[in-house]
Parts: structure tokens; C-alpha cells; sequence
């Protein structure tokens, strides 16, 4: 059970925006910057997103990213096929002491 | 390019000590000013961040993992290392170094920009 809360799958048809959650608490979300990482099949995770809503150079900006609360979540606008992959949400949380990972969401296009 | 190579034993028996190194291309340990990780994908489990070193020797590891967790770093090799002791079948995983970039290490967070490729280890009994 990771301290982070994502869903553990979501689908949207090719074009559409699809939102995917990221559940926390004070100690990590709340306080804290949020990272987004996207893993495609059989590679390594790539960044996606830092420090909450930045994005590096070379991430597409449909990719954006935010957080209100004790919550964040990451929007793909206009999916597209090769966006299939797993999406993992990640933050420091104090009380642990150590950058924590969500469970992953893995996002279908259909 | 920064990039990044695990090396090391694919199989370890259980409770033994496993060893991984990463070794670096394209950036400096020594001067760099950057944070060396190591992460694990655990087998339907997600992401764990293991650990970080920095090129003093200074180390900050997952409070979870703490106890078995040794890292060290060469610089003249342009290398970290990880070692792992006492492990379970539930260490096996894909283990993973990468880099936290220089100015980014803060105590709100820090990020992954460059990873290896990844490297599977299983613990066999």
C-alpha cells in the first residue's frame, strides 16, 4: 500500500484530455513538491514533471501538472497513442524521511 | 549526455549480499555537484527510492532499507556502488541508478532527470 494514492488504471479515446490523480497527505503532497514520471514498456521511468508543475525540455506541453491541497494530479490533453504507459506520482514526505512513489497509473488510449 | 550503466549479479542467493555499480558518462561525479541515486521497481509494487550519495561520501537512504543499505562512490572511476545485504526474495526487482541534477537537491524534494537502463536481480532461495 504506497503512501501515495493513484488510480491503478485510466483510459481515454486518442484527442481527449484524461486527468490522473495523486493522493497524499501533509507530510508529503502538502508540503512538499510533487514529480511525475512516466514509464514506458520495458524502459526506464523519464521525467515528466518537477518541482509540482515544470516541465523539462523536450516534455510536450500537454503534459501539465498541479496540486491544491494534499492532492496533485497530472493532465494529458489531446492523448495520444504513444502516451500508453505506466505514470507514477513521487514527493518527500517528512515524516518518512524519504522521496516516496505512488503505485502508478497505467493509461490506456483506446 | 548524461548517461548511466548498472552492472552486477543478476542472481543472488537468499541471504546473502548483492553489489550493483553505476557507472557515469557524460558528467562528473566530483564536480558536478549533482546526487547519485539508486531506485528499485519491485515486482507489482511500484517505485522505491533506495538512496542517494553525494561525491563527499555523504548518503541519505530510505529509513525502510537503512539497516542493509551500504552506498559508496569513486570518483576516479566515476562510479557509485550499492550494496545490499540479508536479502529476501522480496528484494528482487529491477534496480535503477540515476541522477538528481545539481541545484535541484532541496529538503521540499528532488527529482530523477537521468536514469540507467536498469538492472533485473533476483533473489533465489
Amino acid at each position: 500500500q504506497s503512501v501515495l494514492t493513484q488510480p491503478p488504471s485510466a483510459s481515454a479515446t486518442p484527442g481527449q484530455t484524461i486527468t490522473i490523480s495523486c493522493s497524499g497527505s501533509n507530510s508529503n503532497i502538502g508540503d512538499n513538491y510533487v514529480y511525475w514520471y512516466q514509464q514506458l514498456p520495458g524502459t526506464a521511468p523519464k521525467l515528466l514533471i518537477y518541482r509540482t508543475d515544470q516541465r523539462p525540455a523536450g516534455v510536450p506541453a500537454r503534459f501539465t501538472a498541479s496540486k491544491s491541497g494534499t492532492s496533485a494530479s497530472l493532465a494529458v490533453s489531446g492523448l495520444q497513442s504513444e502516451d500508453e504507459a505506466d505514470y507514477y506520482c513521487a514527493s518527500w514526505d517528512d515524516s518518512l524521511s524519504s522521496m516516496i512513489f505512488g503505485g502508478g497509473t497505467k493509461l490506456t488510449a483506446l | 549526455q548524461v548517461q548511466l550503466q548498472e552492472s552486477g549479479p543478476g542472481l543472488v542467493k537468499s541471504s546473502q549480499s548483492v553489489s550493483l555499480t553505476c557507472s557515469v558518462s557524460g558528467d562528473s561525479i566530483r564536480h558536478s555537484g549533482a546526487y547519485w541515486n539508486w531506485i528499485r521497481h519491485l515486482p507489482g509494487k511500484g517505485l522505491e527510492w533506495i538512496g542517494y550519495i553525494y561525491f563527499s561520501g555523504y548518503t541519505q537512504s530510505n529509513p525502510s532499507l537503512k539497516s542493509r543499505v551500504s552506498l559508496s562512490v569513486d570518483t576516479s572511476k566515476n562510479q557509485f556502488s550499492l550494496e545490499l545485504d540479508s536479502v529476501t526474495a522480496a528484494d528482487t526487482a529491477v534496480y535503477y541508478c540515476a541522477r538528481t541534477p545539481p541545484l535541484f537537491y532541496d529538503r521540499s524534494g528532488f527529482h530523477f532527470d537521468s536514469w540507467g537502463r536498469g538492472i533485473r536481480v533476483t533473489v533465489s532461495s
